[in-house]
């Protein structure tokens, strides 16, 4: 059982250039989201999905997107990468069983760095 | 605003000091806090969830107690492997976590 899996762990990106961070769970989960992580900031949520086909803005959505075709995957855009984007990335995902269940469960992050 | 502040920043034990970390919220409506522990490198693990004040929960040398305006992680006669990085998080609505800077812990051997 993978759990949560993120895909890259690392890259570095030119001012400019855009890319696509995938984030995959097994667990059938119905809620995923994205967060970035800075030193002294915490985790800040960039965008969140309740389900296939749903998005939602976080608290941090500006420079990026995602998308949820597919129950098990959320996926995060950059779609011209800018220096303030230099950050951990991690990708969560909870479960719905007749109630909600916000213990999440995390990826392993994407260190990205934006040059 | 919603605003969960961790103190300290930093902790650092000796082997068997124990201690407490905090967590203060500023939320209408909590729902929940949670504690997360988090390793060098690695995504957050969950650890505990609390839902009322007073409740109590405790895991090996953790333990987590909630008040109404915060929370407290004790750490009891520490070990090297209890270094890491705690988070706390507070669910205020929907399906949405606010997660506090984190409170980085090192035991000393």
């Amino acid at each position: 059982n993978a759990g949560v899996t993120q895909t890259p762990k690392f890259r570095v990106l030119k001012t400019g250039q855009s890319m696509t961070l995938l984030c995959a769970q097994d667990m059938n989960h119905e809620y995923m989201y994205w967060y970035r992580q800075d030193p002294g900031m915490g985790l800040r949520l960039i965008h969140y999905s309740v389900g296939e086909g749903t998005t939602a803005k976080g608290e941090v959505p500006d420079g990026y997107n995602v998308s949820r075709l597919k129950k098990q995957n959320f996926l995060l855009g950059l779609e011209s990468a800018a220096p303030s984007q230099t950050s951990v990335y991690f990708c969560a995902s909870n479960h719905y069983e007749g109630v909600f269940r916000p213990e999440a469960f995390f990826g392993q992050g994407t260190r990205l760095t934006v040059v | 605003e919603d605003q969960v502040t961790q103190s300290p920043e930093a902790l650092r034990l000796q082997e068997g000091e124990s201690s407490s970390l905090n967590c203060s919220y500023t939320v209408s409506g909590l729902r929940g806090l949670f504690w997360y522990r988090q390793d060098p490198g690695k995504g957050p693990e969950f650890l505990f969830t609390l839902y009322s004040a007073g409740e109590e929960k405790e895991k090996e040398r953790l333990k987590a107690t909630l008040t109404k305006k915060e929370s407290f992680l004790h750490i009891t006669a520490p070990k090297p492997e209890d270094s890491a990085t705690y988070l706390c998080a507070v669910q205020v609505y929907d399906y949405k976590l606010s997660f506090g800077a984190g409170t980085t812990v090192t035991v000393r051997a």
